[in-house]
């Protein structure tokens, strides 16, 4: 059984550029929360998808958008990048049966650096 | 917002018993508690979770008061690895988790 996996580990783009950032889910859960973490605080909720539909969504703008695809996989995209979207971002996958239901296992995350 | 409180910080001596509280005064009847760790630039752990019976499994153990508003986790034996930043967080299954600012623990050798 393969972990949540996370890709690009580090990235740095300009004020303005796009990015994308890419989450494999954990085997057999279909469900992938995104979050941002400044430093220094928690992580705050972006959105999350749910057999490729969006299933919640966070306190953030719609330059923060997002994918999920067939095989549960997800995309986080950002727009219009400003200095603020520096942080970690993590995604989780859950599933949805048995007791351990909706537990949330958390990916690596990808640092992103506006510069 | 988190519907959570825990204190910024707790200092334990390693292999002494690490109890980290958390109050949850408005936790609605069908709310868990769960617990997270994150090590320093990792992904957050899951530890436990639990409804209103105390749960406990190889990691740690969750005590939940009756009146389910507050509640202590409990690493019967804390390491030098589990110094990390602990979050406790309240939700309905399957929605999402609103974190706090979490714990920040330091276990001492």
């Amino acid at each position: 059984e393969t972990g949540v996996t996370q890709s690009p580990t580090h990235l740095i783009k300009t004020r303005g550029q796009q990015v994308t950032l890419r989450c494999s889910s954990q085997s057999g859960h279909n469900t992938v929360s995104w979050y941002q973490q400044a430093l220094g605080q928690g992580p705050q909720f972006i959105f999350q998808y749910y057999r490729e539909e969006e299933n919640g969504r966070g306190n953030f703008p719609p330059r923060f958008s997002g994918l999920q695809f067939p095989n549960y996989s997800s995309e986080l995209n950002v727009n219009a990048l400003e200095l603020d979207d520096s942080a970690l971002y993590l995604c989780a996958s859950s599933g949805t049966s048995g007791w351990n239901a909706y537990e949330q296992y958390f990916g690596p995350g990808t640092r992103l650096t506006v510069t | 917002d988190a519907k959570t409180t825990q204190p910024t910080s707790m200092d334990c001596a390693e292999g002494r018993a690490a109890n980290l509280p958390c109050n949850h005064s408005t936790i609605s009847g069908n709310e868990y508690v769960y617990w997270y760790r994150q090590i320093h630039s990792q992904g957050p752990q899951y530890i436990i979770h639990g409804l209103k019976n105390n749960e406990t499994n190889e990691m740690a153990s969750l005590i939940i008061t009756e009146d389910r508003k507050s509640s202590t986790l409990i690493l019967p034996h804390a390491t030098l690895r589990d110094t990390a930043v602990y979050y406790c967080i309240v939700r309905v299954g399957g929605d999402d988790m609103r974190f706090g600012a979490g714990t920040r623990l330091t276990v001492k050798p």
